[in-house]
């Protein structure tokens, strides 16, 4: 148990429709990552916060955006959700200043039908 | 562009049949390399982090070595419940903490 965790464990919902995903980081830690991995793009970075501000982007579509509250926990929000967006969604947090590691939560399946 | 590979895809082992995961990168600037292990459906669970060439880490059956061009995880007298899938991932901007991930290697140690 790395001590991350994420809300909900499996999500199905629609094509065009909206979710949000939830994490809470370890105890401490200031920084929280979200990637997504399916089968044939791997894992792939998302964006990452930092303390309540955004740090960092990566492959993010605009349908998609995060933010992350003043307890530290994150949450992830996904629109207009189409098929291709069907994967796992996972949050990863770390101390920030001094240790690069970064400990992942459970995931998030999200199945668009 | 930074680019991480991993080699081979598979592997299949019998118990106690050692062998090496290698992991090369092509990256400006290296700030750390990490190994994790991913269960099916599970995170990713972080095992080592590497910060410069010659250096080197063990856990239990596993020793993570690092050059400057690759990584190796040596996996000696495997178990079954070693099987997983290796993940290699590097970080280069030390700001931008996002680590970019290899596709991985799927270990299968059978008895």
């Amino acid at each position: 148990d790395s001590g991350v965790t994420q809300t909900p464990k499996h999500l199905i919902t629609a094509t065009g429709q909206r979710v949000t995903l939830r994490c809470s980081p370890r105890s401490g830690d200031l920084s929280v990552y979200w990637y997504q991995q399916s089968l044939d793009q791997g894992l792939q970075f998302l964006i990452q916060y930092y303390n309540g501000e955004e740090r960092a982007k990566g492959n993010i579509l605009e349908r998609f955006s995060a933010q992350q509250f003043p307890d530290l926990h994150s949450e992830l929000n996904l629109s207009s959700l189409e098929l291709g967006d069907s994967a796992l969604y996972f949050c990863a947090s770390s101390p920030g200043q001094s240790s690069y590691e970064q400990y992942f939560g459970p995931g998030t399946r999200l199945t668009v039908t | 562009e930074d680019q991480v590979t991993q080699s081979p895809e598979a592997l299949r082992l019998q118990e106690g049949e050692s062998s090496s995961l290698n992991c090369s990168y092509t990256v400006s600037g290296l700030r750390g390399l990490f190994w994790y292990r991913q269960d099916p459906g599970k995170g990713p669970e972080f095992l080592f982090t590497l910060y410069s060439a010659g250096e080197e880490k063990e856990k239990e059956r596993l020793k993570a070595t690092l050059t400057k061009k690759e990584s190796f995880l040596h996996i000696t007298a495997p178990k079954p419940e070693d099987s997983a899938t290796y993940l290699c991932a590097v970080l280069v901007e030390a700001g931008r903490r996002a680590l970019t991930f290899g596709s991985g290697t799927r270990l299968q140690v059978q008895p």
